[in-house]
């Protein structure tokens, strides 16, 4: 099946520094990737629609110029938590479909634990 | 706004007893999909459904769609230890192209 690859599996960071997490597809090209936020005993939420090529999609709440994403490619994007704080601690995960249709099965990175300090 | 609704949130069963969890989507969905999360792991995909009232089985895992797609369960027949995890449902959403996710149940296997 189709693969995706998300690397820092884990980072622990200072108070006030950035942190930058990538999300590859690496064997099929994902126009849309998605960024998800899991806190602990808790769901998975949508922070943001990463579009290639185009701005990303926000959802309500989620600060754009906090969450900064890049996604300059086909096969990757990136989630920059600016100026992060204790309270940004969570697991960050991203997620693309295979075939790039919404009723094809996602496929989830391995997913980014961030502990900021 | 379009919300798919799943419980229990927690399910604690002896080991080799039986496991449900139920979505309920609050509109009619093109299909479903099931995904399961170890501790600590990323969702993994488990099964999708897309036809009215369709059942499909994997193993002791059990999925139905039903018949109005708005509503769906999974059950477990004969929980082992590798079975926990935290079982969620979704469903493509009607505006956007992204997934709407239940809330999940936790299987929790009583010691």
């Amino acid at each position: 099946g189709a693969v995706v690859s998300q690397h820092p599996s884990w980072v622990i960071c200072k108070s006030g520094t950035s942190v930058k997490i990538e999300c590859r597809s690496l064997d099929f090209q994902a126009t849309t990737m998605f960024w998800y936020r899991q806190f602990p005993k808790q769901s998975l939420m949508l922070m943001a629609t990463s579009n290639e090529g185009s701005k990303a999609t926000y959802e309500q709440g989620v600060e754009k110029d906090k969450f900064l994403i890049n996604h300059a490619s086909l096969t990757l994007s990136t989630l920059t938590v600016t100026s992060a704080h204790p309270e940004d601690s969570s697991f960050y995960i991203c997620s693309a479909f295979g075939q790039g249709a919404m009723n094809t099965e996602a496929f989830f990175g391995q997913g980014t634990r961030l502990t900021v300090v | 706004g379009q919300q798919v609704m799943q419980i229990p949130q927690y399910q604690h069963v002896q080991e080799g007893e039986d496991f449900t969890t139920y979505c309920n989507s609050s509109t009619t969905l093109s299909n479903i999909q099931w995904y399961k999360q170890r501790p600590g792991g990323h969702p993994v995909f488990l099964i999708q459904l897309v036809k009215s009232g369709e059942v499909k089985k994997q193993k002791r895992l059990t999925f139905q769609f039903g018949e109005a797609k708005k509503n769906s369960s999974l059950h477990i027949t004969a929980t082992q230890t590798t079975d926990v995890g935290t079982y969620f449902c979704a469903g493509p959403s009607v505006s956007n192209y992204q997934l709407i996710w239940g809330a999940g149940t936790k299987l929790i296997i009583k010691p």
